[in-house]
């Protein structure tokens, strides 16, 4: 199975900051047959469901704020956000989904500093 | 609006079965693999199966394997999950989804 590792666990933030949470992978997410890194990132907020946020490391799902960025490649993958908002404090998980099982990370969870 | 509605969670024994459906609405659930993923208590979300378009394919996580089966019936647009010889472990919410699409998630409360 690909073990995807997480960092860090949790993060308290002031609202406004910068915020880097980065996602390693035990194999490369690259598949050379199309360029593309299966890895997707997840935002779930308390007792809601969760909700997709970036595909293909870097592609921001519809609706989701531009402050919301994705970047990697092959094995370490990092979501940034951007002048971190009230409304964006919850658990963040990335995902492969390269090869079954399709595994996520533990989580990095987002609090007010 | 797109949708999905996950129903029949409840609380069971260790050893017993039960089944969850999954109802979509809102877009054409035959055009898409569809996932379960499961979060027990506190803890963060595991994949746990895939099923292709036509129920052809179906691939599952080490832990359910053997234990669970996942189908679908496209003409009714519903997603199931049958799960057998469940362990105090298989306690969770579990989450229907399309990886962009989720459902609200039913509970599943395995104890003696």
């Amino acid at each position: 199975d690909i073990v995807m590792t997480q960092s860090p666990s949790s993060l308290a933030v002031s609202a406004g900051e910068t915020v880097t949470i980065n996602c390693k992978s035990s194999q490369s997410l690259l598949y050379s047959g199309n360029q593309k890194n299966y890895l997707a990132w997840y935002q779930q907020k308390p007792g809601q469901s969760p909700k997709l946020l970036i595909y293909w490391a870097s592609t921001r799902q519809s609706g989701v704020p531009d402050r919301f960025i994705g970047s990697g490649s092959g094995t370490d993958f990092t979501l940034t956000i951007s002048s971190v908002q009230a409304e964006d404090l919850a658990i963040y998980y990335c995902q492969q989904y390269y090869d079954t099982p399709y595994t996520f990370g533990a989580g990095t969870k987002l609090e007010l500093k | 609006e797109v949708k999905l509605v996950e129903s029949g969670g409840g609380l069971l024994k260790p050893g017993g079965s039960l089944k969850l459906s999954c109802v979509a609405s809102g877009f054409t659930f035959s055009n898409y693999w569809m996932h379960w993923v499961r979060q027990a208590p506190g803890k963060g979300l595991e994949w746990i199966g895939e099923i292709e378009y036509d129920g052809t394919e179906t691939n599952y996580a080490p832990s359910i394997k053997d234990r669970f089966t996942i189908s679908r019936d496209n003409a009714k647009n519903t997603l199931y999950l049958q799960m057998s010889s469940v362990r105090s472990e298989d306690t969770a919410t579990y989450f229907c989804t399309t990886h962009r699409t989720w459902g609200q998630g039913v509970m599943v409360t395995v104890s003696s």
